[in-house]
């Protein structure tokens, strides 16, 4: 069983808002990601992380930055958000073995922008 | 840059039905390959993966994907499904050197009516 846990599940904010999603895993995995998922479409990785003090944007472009102080925590920001931002945000992890392995999600955070 | 075309994005069977879902990859080194499942209300979960050896791979819940390297192809079948399969499948290929990100395709809904 995953143990890795983001919040919140569901964000219902108005536009201009700052919002952090949180990701926390407890498997001590050296890689992390966040994808965005829309219905239908393929999971699109936003950003990505090898270690402590490590970040990367993935190939969508984001308005939104990411942080990684601890190996266990990578939390999202969005410092204003719009209604463009509307979706489902997931967080993963991994081994760090040299090579592309499992990834374990989380249980998504859904975020919706008015 | 690698990609994942699933070719089905909308599957409706009968219990009993087999199945086989259609993934081609373009990547032009050795890769990992990778099928998730995400069922209703739940997180994305690895459903079978092959690195290397047996380009037959089996999975869970009696599901199984045949590595074809020649046809960069790496279909998912189950010979019976049942009501419970009722989930998105999402195909997924990440390379052995590199950056090693995992690139996802759109997913297929598949609906098992008992």
């Amino acid at each position: 069983e995953a143990d890795i846990y983001q919040t919140p599940r569901y964000l219902v904010i108005g536009t201009g808002k700052k919002i952090t999603l949180e990701c926390s895993q407890t498997m001590g995995h050296d890689k992390m990601y966040w994808y965005q998922q829309d219905p239908g479409m393929e999971l699109h990785l936003i950003h990505y992380s090898y270690g402590v003090n490590s970040t990367e944007k993935g190939d969508l472009s984001s308005e939104s930055t990411v942080s990684r102080i601890r190996t266990e925590h990578f939390p999202l920001t969005l410092e204003s958000a719009r209604p463009s931002h509307t979706s489902q945000y997931l967080c993963a992890s991994s081994e760090f073995t040299g090579a592309t392995g499992e990834l374990f999600f989380g249980e998504g955070s859904r975020l919706t922008v008015l | 840059a690698q990609s994942v075309s699933q070719h089905n994005h909308h599957v409706i069977l009968s219990e009993a039905a087999s199945l086989e879902l259609g993934c081609n990859y373009s990547y032009g080194g050795t890769v990992n390959l990778f099928w998730y499942v995400q069922y209703p209300g739940q997180h994305l979960q690895l459903l079978l993966k092959y690195f290397s050896g047996d380009p037959l791979v089996k999975g869970i819940k009696g599901f199984e994907a045949e590595f074809i390297k020649s046809k960069f192809s790496f279909n998912l079948r189950k010979p019976s499904v049942q009501w419970s399969d009722t989930a998105e499948y999402f195909c997924a290929v990440g390379g052995t050197g590199g950056s090693y990100i995992p690139t996802f395709g759109r997913g297929t809904s598949l609906i098992v009516h008992p």
